[in-house]
């Protein structure tokens, strides 16, 4: 158990439609990460947040969007779905700004199916 | 542009042998490499990590190698168990990159088949 917990587990929506994906991430984390691996993909970075701020920011579509809050947990928004969208969601954290001796710690994803 | 690559799919190995796994890579600011282990259903967990003020680092039964002028490492297990098959990935990461922080370029995945 790598103690970041994401929910839910599976989402199946319509295209046009927007979900929320949620994650809390370690006890005494500050940095989540969100990652996307869609089919025979690697994960490919979307997002950071370190202690409420965004800071650093990959190839995330402008129909997504993140936030940290003030206890920590994130979530990421992902609105006017298409087919393409389906993928795994992964959240990770860290302890620190960077990633340099201080691994991320993934949760089991959220698989989101969209019809 | 894949800037991390895992060229072998797949791997099979006899249970006690060697397991190698490869990773190129094409950014010559990446100085931070991760290998993670992903069994399904689950999240990636990280393994082992390796700066590129280094050459080697091991941990157990795992080894990591990075050759800086081929812009290639590779992973060792030895002796391999069944309970190592998983897919694995290889991460990089430019830590001197300023706006990266803690951004890491993962590989697409290889899979290994321990069998006993």
């Amino acid at each position: 158990d790598s103690g970041v917990t994401q929910t839910p587990k599976h989402l199946i929506t319509a295209t046009g439609q927007r979900v929320t994906l949620r994650c809390s991430p370690r006890s005494g984390d500050l940095s989540v990460y969100w990652y996307q691996q869609s089919l025979d993909q690697g994960l490919q970075f979307l997002i950071q947040y370190y202690n409420g701020e965004e800071r650093a920011k990959g190839n995330i579509l402008e129909r997504f969007s993140a936030q940290q809050f003030p206890d920590l947990h994130s979530e990421l928004n992902l609105s006017s779905l298409e087919l393409g969208d389906s993928a795994l969601y992964f959240c990770a954290s860290s302890v620190g700004l960077s990633s340099y001796n201080s691994p991320l710690h993934f949760g089991n994803g959220t698989r989101l199916t969209v019809t | 542009d894949q800037q991390v690559k895992q060229n072998s799919p797949s791997l099979s190995v006899q249970e006690g042998r060697i397991s190698i796994l490869n990773c190129d890579y094409t950014n010559s600011m990446f100085d931070y490499f991760l290998w993670y282990k992903k069994y399904p259903a689950e999240g990636p967990t990280f393994l082992i990590s390796i700066s590129s003020i280094k050459d080697k680092n091991e941990d157990g039964r795992f080894t990591v190698f990075l050759n800086k002028s081929a812009k290639h490492l590779s992973l060792h297990i030895v002796p391999s168990q069944p309970g190592d098959s998983a897919v694995y990935f290889c991460a990089a990461s430019a830590m001197g990159g300023g706006t990266s922080y803690g951004k890491l370029t993962f590989g697409q995945g290889t899979i290994l088949t321990v069998h006993p």
